[in-house]
């Protein structure tokens, strides 16, 4: 048990459904994340989000939309993915950005039609 | 630019010796690093941390080494154990950034 936990841990869609993956951290931390890794490829951050505000830049393409209504729960909205979109999902959080390690969910893997 | 990355894709060891995995960084700005574990069908999982003011680390059977002169840090695991099978990643962090660079990992095979 991580503290971070991830539904669906499987999602298999077409490309023109829209679908959210979820994620809940049970350790009181302030900053959350959303990663991408792919087969063969470093993990990428896509997003991260510190006390419900989004912070840092990072290019993502539109039909990614993340979502943090607090600082306990984040969502990943997809919308029109592609094939090359398939990927394990991960969501992570820290207590803070200053010297403090960021814990992982088990991530969902997602498979694009 | 900002480059961090492992030296083996994998590092077979017999059961019982030290294993040791590395990775370089590319950026003197890099004032801390982290060691992940991540096991089939898991997430990456914390293993130990260093700041740029450490040399050395250590933890359960774990150490962190980091030499910031070749921008160069090791993580040696000691009597290493089957469940010590996995893919083993570095990450880097800038400047305080919330931003982690993470290597392209090392597999990690122990023989019995």
């Amino acid at each position: 048990e991580t503290g971070v936990t991830q539904t669906p841990r499987h999602l298999v869609m077409g490309m023109t459904n829209k679908k959210s993956l979820k994620c809940e951290q049970h350790l009181g931390h302030n900053a959350m994340y959303w990663y991408k890794q792919s087969a063969k490829k470093p993990l990428e951050l896509m997003f991260v989000y510190s006390l419900e505000e989004r912070v840092e830049n990072n290019s993502v393409p539109s039909r990614f939309s993340p979502e943090c209504p607090n600082s306990s729960h984040l969502f990943l909205h997809l919308h029109t993915l592609q094939p090359e979109d398939s990927a394990l999902y991960l969501c992570a959080s820290s207590q803070d950005r200053a010297n403090q390690p960021q814990h992982f969910g088990d991530g969902t893997r997602l498979s694009i039609l | 630019g900002e480059n961090v990355g492992l030296h083996l894709p994998t590092l077979s060891v017999q059961e019982g010796d030290n294993s040791i995995i590395n990775c370089a960084y590319s950026n003197s700005a890099s004032d801390y690093f982290i060691w992940y574990k991540q096991e089939s069908g898991k997430g990456p999982q914390f293993i130990i941390d260093i700041r740029s003011n450490m040399d050395k680390r250590q933890g359960q059977r774990v150490t962190v080494l980091l030499n910031k002169t070749v921008k160069h840090l090791s993580l040696q695991i000691a009597a290493t154990q089957p469940g010590d099978s996995a893919v083993y990643f570095c990450a880097g962090r800038m400047d305080s950034s919330y931003k982690l660079i993470f290597g392209s990992g090392t597999r990690l095979l122990v023989r019995p």
